[in-house]
C-alpha cells in the first residue's frame, strides 16, 4: 500500500520560507513524477510543480520564482521550499506522485498558516 | 493555462439514484498522437487523501465499483454514479494532465438527499 506523509511546520512567518517534506512508503519515487499541490481556504487546488526522478523540475509559472522542489532518493523523500511567503500562501499542502503527469497517490495534506 | 470548470458545485441525490458531474476544459485535452483524453477524476472523502477513480476520461481505476463511469472527449467530460450509495458521499474533482501547469476543477460535493 502506497502512502505519502507530509511533514513540516504548521506556522510560518510572513517573508520567511515555507519548507515541507514528503515521505513515501510502499513505492519508490524513482521513475515517478512527484508533485506538490495546495488548496487555499475557499479556493481551488493549485499544482505547484513536480520533480522527476531524473532531477528535472517543472514549476507553475505563477510561483516559479519562489518555489523549489528537491528529492532525496536514498530516503524516498521529496521536499518543497516556498520563499517570501505571505498570508495568501496559507493553504493545505499536498504531496502526490504518479506516472507522467497522471497523479496516482496523494498525501493526506498538511495545513500551513502564514502569520506573524 | 487550461481552465477546468466543473458543474454543479454541489449535488444531493437519493440513494440508488443517478449522480452526474460535468467537467469542461478551456481547450481540447485529446491527444492526436494516441487518441487519449488526458483527464482524471478523483474522489475525496473527509479525512482521506484524494483517490483516483477514473483515468484517461473513461478508464475506471483498479478496484473502483462499476457504478462509476467516465465519458466525454475533447473538452466536455462527465462522471456518472449510476446508483448512489452512502459510501459515495465525497467531493469529486477532475484534473487535466495534458499539459503543465496541471489544473483542477473546483470540485463537486455529493450528498444524500
Amino acid at each position: 500500500q502506497v502512502q505519502l506523509q507530509e511533514s513540516g511546520p504548521g506556522l510560518v512567518k510572513p517573508s520567511e520560507t515555507l519548507s515541507l517534506t514528503c515521505t513515501v512508503s510502499g513505492a519508490s519515487i524513482s521513475s515517478r513524477y512527484s508533485s506538490w499541490i495546495r488548496q487555499s481556504p475557499g479556493k481551488g487546488r493549485e499544482w505547484m510543480g513536480y520533480i522527476h526522478y531524473s532531477g528535472t523540475t517543472n514549476y507553475n509559472p505563477s510561483l516559479k520564482s519562489r518555489v523549489t522542489i528537491s528529492m532525496d532518493t536514498s530516503k524516498n523523500q521529496f521536499s518543497l521550499n516556498l520563499s517570501s511567503v505571505t498570508a495568501a500562501d496559507t493553504a493545505v499542502y499536498y504531496c502526490a506522485t504518479g506516472v507522467g503527469f497522471r497523479i496516482e497517490y496523494w498525501g493526506l495534506g498538511t495545513l500551513v498558516t502564514v502569520s506573524s | 493555462d487550461i481552465v477546468m470548470t466543473q458543474s454543479p458545485d454541489s449535488l444531493a441525490v437519493s440513494l440508488g439514484e443517478r449522480a452526474t458531474i460535468n467537467c469542461k476544459s478551456s481547450q481540447s485535452i485529446l491527444s492526436s498522437s494516441n487518441n487519449k483524453n488526458y483527464l482524471g477524476w478523483y474522489q475525496q472523502k473527509p479525512g482521506q487523501p484524494p483517490k483516483p477513480i477514473v483515468d484517461w476520461a473513461s478508464t475506471r481505476a483498479s478496484g473502483v465499483p462499476d457504478r462509476f463511469s467516465g465519458s466525454g472527449s475533447g473538452t466536455d467530460f462527465t462522471l456518472t454514479i449510476s446508483s448512489l450509495q452512502a459510501e459515495d458521499v465525497a467531493i469529486y474533482f477532475c484534473q487535466q494532465y495534458y499539459s503543465a501547469p496541471l489544473t483542477f476543477g473546483q470540485g463537486t460535493k455529493v450528498e444524500i438527499k
